[in-house]
């Protein structure tokens, strides 16, 4: 089966560790994105990677960092300096085309920091 | 900026009745649009997309009408159930190019409960 998979689907840390989100897709897309929301809001987008080694910053990029060594991995790092980071987490990939810019969504990871 | 809205953010309907959930857009350059359906703690699931060259797509139970003269999108799902509970968010295609390819924008989303 094809898909994106994000794990865990619950994460715990204590205020000041940095935590990683893993994202991985077998669809073949070349781009990914991560989101956050939270309760209530729709999504923003936080880093989005349109091919390998190659990333930009989306609406909220402060605070977090990414990485896309592989075309089927796109892993989120939630740092310290992310002032909130209690939130649902969304992985997103796409392969954007003249027919459509559909993405599809992982099931997402919930992280609390306390 | 420019951002997709929603105009309504709760919508509660009985079972077998049509709902209609709206969204207002304001980038007159927006070429895509994409309505997506999200049950409590997954991921979006895609519903029906369409571009800016038509005004009506149909899927399975579901209609999206699209005014380009009033940037105003919506989104008709046919005799509700209430596995139709969910938020709908609507998106609309960022940018026709560059480092904004491929990006959407997303609607804050509009809770639908479906009342047996």
């Amino acid at each position: 089966d094809g898909g994106i998979t994000q794990s865990p689907k619950y994460l715990f840390r204590k205020e000041g560790q940095n935590v990683t989100l893993s994202c991985e897709q077998n669809l073949n897309h070349d781009a990914m994105y991560w989101y956050r929301q939270d309760p209530g809001q729709g999504l923003r987008l936080i880093y989005y990677s349109q091919i390998v080694n190659d990333f930009q910053k989306g609406d909220i990029a402060e605070g977090y960092s990414v990485s896309r060594e592989k075309k089927e991995s796109f892993p989120l790092t939630v740092t310290s300096a992310q002032k909130n980071p209690t939130a649902f987490y969304l992985c997103a990939s796409s392969r954007p085309g003249l027919a459509s810019y559909e993405q599809y969504f992982g099931p997402g990871t919930r992280l609390t920091v306390t | 900026g420019e951002s997709v809205g929603l105009h309504l953010p709760t919508l509660s309907v009985q079972e077998g009745d049509n709902s209609i959930i709206n969204c207002a857009y304001s980038n007159s350059a927006s070429d895509y649009f994409i309505w997506y359906k999200q049950e409590s703690g997954k991921g979006p699931q895609f519903i029906i997309d369409i571009r800016s060259n038509m005004d009506k797509r149909q899927g399975q139970r579901v209609t999206v009408l699209l005014n380009k003269t009033v940037k105003h999108l919506s989104l008709q799902i046919a005799a509700t159930q209430p596995g139709d509970s969910a938020v709908y968010f609507c998106a609309e295609n960022a940018g026709a190019g560059g480092t904004s390819y491929g990006k959407l924008t997303f609607g804050q989303g509009t809770i639908l409960t479906v009342h047996p």
